[in-house]
């Protein structure tokens, strides 16, 4: 089975650009997060989507965006890219609302 | 506010030498708590994970961890320590409101020594 799936693995922006990072859940999976990771820290939430809706939003700006499809995947879209928004972006997904999570490899972000 | 602390930024062990990585939380009620583990570059793997019931857990590659709710405390063992396990670990507690999501500690880095 195919555990959760993200892209692109890798990519370079400039400051000021736009990007869309996508997820694939687990098959069966209907919760998707996504989390940032900057270098030498934790991972910090940003968004979880659930059954299609915003459930949960963390202490981003506004220039972060999600959204799920109706098949549960899902994309982030980060606007106005600064230097400080390098980082590792992970999805992870689960069954419900209250169960353990599941990670993808992550996505490295790198804003020049 | 929900927290996790990690007090050991890195941890050096020598190969075959028992390991413990120290993880406390702070949580209102009871926690659903999580270690994962993180190579370098790589995603988050779930090692183990305590909901309710037995308070010492077993998980892959030979970890196991012991819930002390009078300590706070969610500390992560190994008996013996092999060279493919260094690596980043990071404990989690699950918040549960409106929304799930999971608070990191800001992660160990264990080396380990041939």
């Amino acid at each position: 089975d195919a555990g959760v799936t993200q892209s692109p693995t890798h990519l370079i922006k400039t400051r000021g650009q736009h990007v869309t990072l996508r997820c694939s859940p687990i098959s069966g999976h209907k919760s998707v997060s996504w989390y940032q990771q900057v270098l030498g820290q934790g991972p910090q939430f940003i968004f979880q989507y659930y059954e299609k809706e915003e459930r949960g939003r963390g202490n981003f700006p506004d220039r972060f965006s999600a959204r799920q499809f109706p098949n549960y995947s899902s994309e982030l879209n980060v606007n106005a890219l600064l230097l400080g928004d390098s980082a590792l972006y992970l999805c992870a997904s689960t069954q419900g609302t209250n169960t353990e999570a599941f990670f993808g490899q992550g996505t490295r972000l790198t804003v020049v | 506010a929900q927290s996790v602390t990690q007090p050991d930024i890195h941890i050096t062990v020598s190969e075959g030498a028992s390991l413990e990585l120290r993880c406390n939380y702070s949580y209102g009620a009871t926690p659903y708590l999580f270690w994962y583990v993180q190579s370098p570059g790589q995603g988050l793997q779930l090692l183990l994970k305590y909901f309710s019931g037995d308070t010492l857990v077993q998980g892959i590659k030979g970890f196991e961890a012991e819930f002390k709710r009078s300590q706070s405390s969610f500390n992560l063992r190994k008996p013996s320590v092999h060279w493919s396990d260094a690596a980043e670990y990071f404990c989690a507690v699950a918040r549960m409101d409106s929304s799930y999501k999971l608070i990191f500690g800001s992660g160990t880095r264990l080396l380990v020594r041939p």
